[in-house]
């Protein structure tokens, strides 16, 4: 069954400290997408990134990075720097390959981070 | 510049009422999809929509009723309101079929129920 865990349910770092938010994913397709959503406390759902299963190539933006390693299957987000403003529920999410019944997203418990000046 | 609108924000109901919850998206979407959000659970999914008169069973989609008459608008019934359904609740829609597309959120309807 296709699955994401977020093992750290909740994180707390001084500003200007880099931190990582874990993600380990679970499934059998070999074609297959990953994302990550941040929740901030307005409640909101930003989208942030997307990664697919053949492109294992780091990302990074601005102060955003993310290290996807298939053979570990994991896809894991680091923020360099830390501010108050990255204070928000982070959350990974699977998507798996098209079929007839649509493209939803299994979403991992999230990563609760928390900034303090 | 509305992206996914969700009607209404805030809602308290009491056990056995009904209510319906409104999405719209003016993304001309193909793809609607309706969530419940629970502490320490992450986003879950009730019910989807691949088209304008389609509609789907997601995860958790008892006590659940959704219909998508218009291809902008998706709809969440509560035929009979009961307090494990009090949640948040993210309407999102996807462009395509295709899983890289990235599905946009509404910023939720938060229901409580007595």
């Amino acid at each position: 069954a296709q699955k994401v865990t977020q093992a750290q349910t909740e994180i707390s770092v001084v500003e200007k400290e880099d931190v990582t938010l874990d993600c380990v994913y679970e499934t059998r397709d070999t074609t297959y997408y990953l994302f990550w959503y941040k929740q901030p406390p307005s409640g909101e759902l930003v989208f942030l990134i997307r990664r697919n299963s053949f492109d294992e190539q780091n990302e990074i933006s601005g102060r955003y990075s993310w290290n996807f390693q298939k053979s570990t299957s994991s896809f894991n987000f680091t923020i360099t720097a830390s501010q108050v403003v990255d204070s928000a529920v982070y959350f990974c999410a699977l998507s798996e390959p098209a079929n007839q019944a649509g493209t939803a997203l299994i979403f991992g418990k999230g990563t609760t981070l928390s900034v303090s000046s | 510049n509305a992206g996914v609108t969700q009607t209404p924000k805030f809602r308290v109901l009491k056990t056995g009422q009904s209510m319906t919850l409104l999405c719209a998206q003016d993304m001309n979407h193909e793809y609607m999809y309706w969530y419940r959000q629970d502490p320490g659970m992450g986003l879950r999914l009730i019910h989807y929509s691949v088209g304008e008169g389609t509609t789907a069973k997601g995860e958790v989609p008892d006590g659940y009723n959704v219909s998508r008459l218009k291809k902008q608008n998706f709809l969440l019934g509560l035929e009979s309101a009961a307090p494990s359904q009090t949640s948040v609740y993210f309407c999102a829609s996807s462009l395509s079929s295709y899983s890289n597309q990235p599905q946009h959120f509404g910023d939720g309807t938060r229901l409580s129920i007595l």
